[in-house]
């Protein structure tokens, strides 16, 4: 089983709709999590960290299930330039596992 | 302020050559990582370094790769005789210390092994 995994998609959603998605961590013991942007042949960028108490950010929104053992980011109000792959990243004794990504097409 | 950098951006090598990939952490940033990412593929860690500490290195797939990192600042990671399978994104990142803080990824080298 991969350490972390996500839904690739891709999900197709028009402008201004809602898009939600999880990302499962294996280890229990995971210590911090974060969502990453990832624009093609661009390198990650860090789009938000996740806290335990949910949190949020414009239009994203990210949550922590710890007992369920998920991370979710929703997008709310979705434009063109959301339009990307967004990888999820599980913190374990400072090495960073993330998912292979989750493709996001937002169209006109 | 500056980001992270690496060089070179793109590296196409004959299979069988050593190839070496340069990064520059923000400045200040004591964890530096190395990290692959295959076509269509999430980030496979490779190797940390954490100041002065011995680097972790349970990342790297095999006796091929190697890397360093001098004077606690600029890093080198060394692939040698390259095989095609070595094709991929390698990025490096850095976080000002290691732990729970947030890591930030250069713009990587694009290696491709014919």
């Amino acid at each position: 089983r991969k350490e972390v995994e996500q839904d690739p998609g891709p999900f197709n959603v028009p402008e201004g709709a809602t898009v939600a998605f999880n990302c499962t961590y294996s280890n229990s013991a995971s210590q911090s999590f974060f969502w990453y942007r990832q624009d093609c042949r661009k390198e990650p960028k860090l789009l938000m960290s996740v806290y335990s108490s949910g949190n949020e950010d414009g239009r994203f929104t990210a949550q922590l299930n710890r007992a369920s053992q998920y991370i979710s980011l929703l997008i709310r109000d979705s434009k063109l330039s959301d339009s990307a792959t967004y990888l999820c990243a599980v913190n374990l004794d400072y090495k960073l596992s993330f998912g292979a990504g989750t493709t996001v097409t937002v169209r006109a | 302020g500056a980001g992270v950098s690496q060089s070179p951006s793109n590296k196409v090598t004959e299979k069988g050559k050593d190839v070496e990939l340069r990064c520059d952490p923000i400045s200040g940033h004591t964890a530096l990582y190395w990290y692959r990412q295959s076509l269509g593929q999430g980030l496979e860690f490779l190797i940390y370094f954490q100041g002065n500490s011995a680097p972790d290195k349970s990342g790297l797939p095999s006796d091929r790769f190697s890397a360093e990192r001098t004077g606690g600042s600029v890093s080198t990671l060394t692939i040698q005789r390259t095989q095609q399978e070595d094709s991929a994104v390698y990025l490096c990142a850095s976080s000002p210390n290691a732990g729970e803080e947030t890591q930030y990824f250069g713009p990587g080298t694009r290696l491709l092994v014919l």
